[in-house]
């Protein structure tokens, strides 16, 4: 079983939809990362998150940390082509130590 | 250039083969990483360097073998490796310190390695 579960792990949507993908783990985060990969590109910081409830926003991305600092979500809104990529998110565990654990990701394809 | 800088982007090796993967990063970070990222699975975090100093190995079969000369250079070697090897080996780097343990990491586009 992974540490850190992403779900789900294959979304296709048409153009102009809402999404939201979701990170879940049984362990407590000290703080949480979310990151875009593009094909052929390496991923990419979209935001960190740290105190429990947080929401930040980024253009038409939400994103929220639990309170019990355990799970995140990514919400997108009228999701775009340029929205496809790999969405990894990677969390620094408090039982280990704030080693940084990455999920195997949410593959969103956008189609025009 | 700036960014973190991995070559070759593509490389298709033997099993008998040697070879070396390299990461050059020009954001003045003091610390690098190889992650291993295999398809429908979690980036598995091989080998970090800090202030040019190996802090973790994560059980990593010893025909990968890291080295890293400077601070802004960062090189896998791969002896006679083996076809489940065949994966996306990705070079990060990020600025840590005591104070800043959640640092972003910066990636590279990383190598796309086939072993035959």
């Amino acid at each position: 079983t992974q540490l850190l579960e992403q779900s789900p792990q294959f979304l296709s949507i048409q153009e102009g939809e809402n999404l939201t993908v979701y990170c879940n783990s049984s362990s407590v985060f000290s703080s949480l990362q979310w990151y875009r990969q593009e094909p052929g590109e390496g991923p990419v910081l979209l935001v960190t998150v740290v105190t429990g409830g947080e929401v930040k926003k980024l253009k038409r991305l939400t994103f929220q940390f639990g309170d019990a600092r355990k799970d995140s979500s990514l919400h997108i809104t009228a999701a775009q082509p340029g929205d496809t990529g790999l969405y990894l998110c990677a969390g620094h565990m408090v039982e280990y130590g704030n080693k940084l654990v990455f999920g195997a990701g949410t593959i969103l394809r956008v189609k025009s | 250039e700036t960014g973190v800088t991995q070559t070759p982007r593509h490389l298709v090796m033997g099993m008998t083969n040697k070879k070396s993967l390299k990461c050059e990063q020009h954001l003045g970070h003091n610390a690098m990483y190889w992650y291993k990222q295999s398809a429908k699975k979690p980036l598995e975090l091989m080998f970090v360097y800090s202030l040019e100093e190996r802090v973790e190995n994560n059980s990593v079969p010893s025909r990968f073998s890291p080295e890293c000369p400077n601070s802004s250079h960062l090189f896998l070697h791969l002896h006679t490796l083996q076809p489940e090897d065949s994966a996306l080996y990705l070079c990060a780097s990020s600025q840590v310190s005591a104070s800043s343990y959640n640092s972003p990491l910066h990636f590279g586009n990383g190598t796309r390695l086939t072993v035959t």
